[in-house]
């Protein structure tokens, strides 16, 4: 079954770019999406489809993916984006949705 | 737009059956799957299982059988019943909303479920 691994944690001073991947066995001919989970609260979902931002997420969050590795890229970071991301993909005939273990990101 | 509650008891005790059911607001339930989603406390998302409006269903196979997902279209919710509880259970339980193999593009808010005598 695959796996998808996350760094546990990233930091990033505001007004950078914080890049958070997810790796995992030729995850690049896979669909991977993205979620974003503050304290408390659901998950958002931030990127689907590799790099398609859903309806009301800021231009700053995109995606890609490629090979063993997709990331996650966010530019000029804000102090609101401090969160847990979780990657996600469908597994085996696209019977079983995995998540990867997710990554704290810390705005410095 | 669409919404969706958890609804269900905050407290189960070990050995009992959670059951809790998740009802969608401002949209129909009907050509999409619904699912279900556990985070244990400070750890990651588990996926529990989905149903399709038309009853085709599937669940996590670590969850040995426990898991029973069903939908009634009349109420526009869908329920979960996972049998044999214990207190790795513990969790928050979220329900959410995907167009088949693809992204969970709504979720509730989440109910916190405790396993303790």
């Amino acid at each position: 079954s695959l796996v998808l691994t996350q760094s546990p944690s990233v930091s990033v001073a505001p007004e950078k770019t914080a890049r958070i991947s997810c790796g995992g066995t030729n995850i690049g001919s896979k669909s991977v999406h993205w979620y974003q989970q503050k304290p408390g609260q659901a998950p958002v979902l931030v990127i689907n489809y590799n790099s398609d931002r859903p309806s009301g997420i800021p231009e700053r969050f995109s995606g890609s993916n490629s090979g063993n590795t997709a990331t996650l890229t966010i530019s000029r970071v804000e102090a609101g984006d401090e969160a847990d991301y979780y990657c996600q993909v469908w597994d085996g005939r696209g019977d079983h949705p995995v998540f990867g273990g997710g990554t704290k990101l810390t705005v410095l | 737009q669409v919404q969706l509650q958890e609804s269900g008891p905050g407290l189960v005790k070990p050995s009992e059956t959670l059951s809790l059911t998740c009802t969608v607001s401002g949209g129909s339930i009907s050509n999409y799957y619904w699912s279900w989603i556990r985070q244990p406390p400070g750890k990651g998302l588990e996926w529990i299982g989905y149903m399709y409006y038309t009853g085709n269903t599937n669940h996590n196979s670590s969850l040995r059988g426990r898991v029973t997902i069903s939908l009634d279209t009349s109420k526009n919710q869908f329920s979960l019943r996972l049998s044999s509880m214990t207190a790795a259970d513990t969790a928050v339980y979220y329900c959410a909303r995907h167009e088949g193999p693809h992204a969970f593009d709504i979720w509730g808010q989440g109910t916190v479920v405790t396993v303790s005598s």
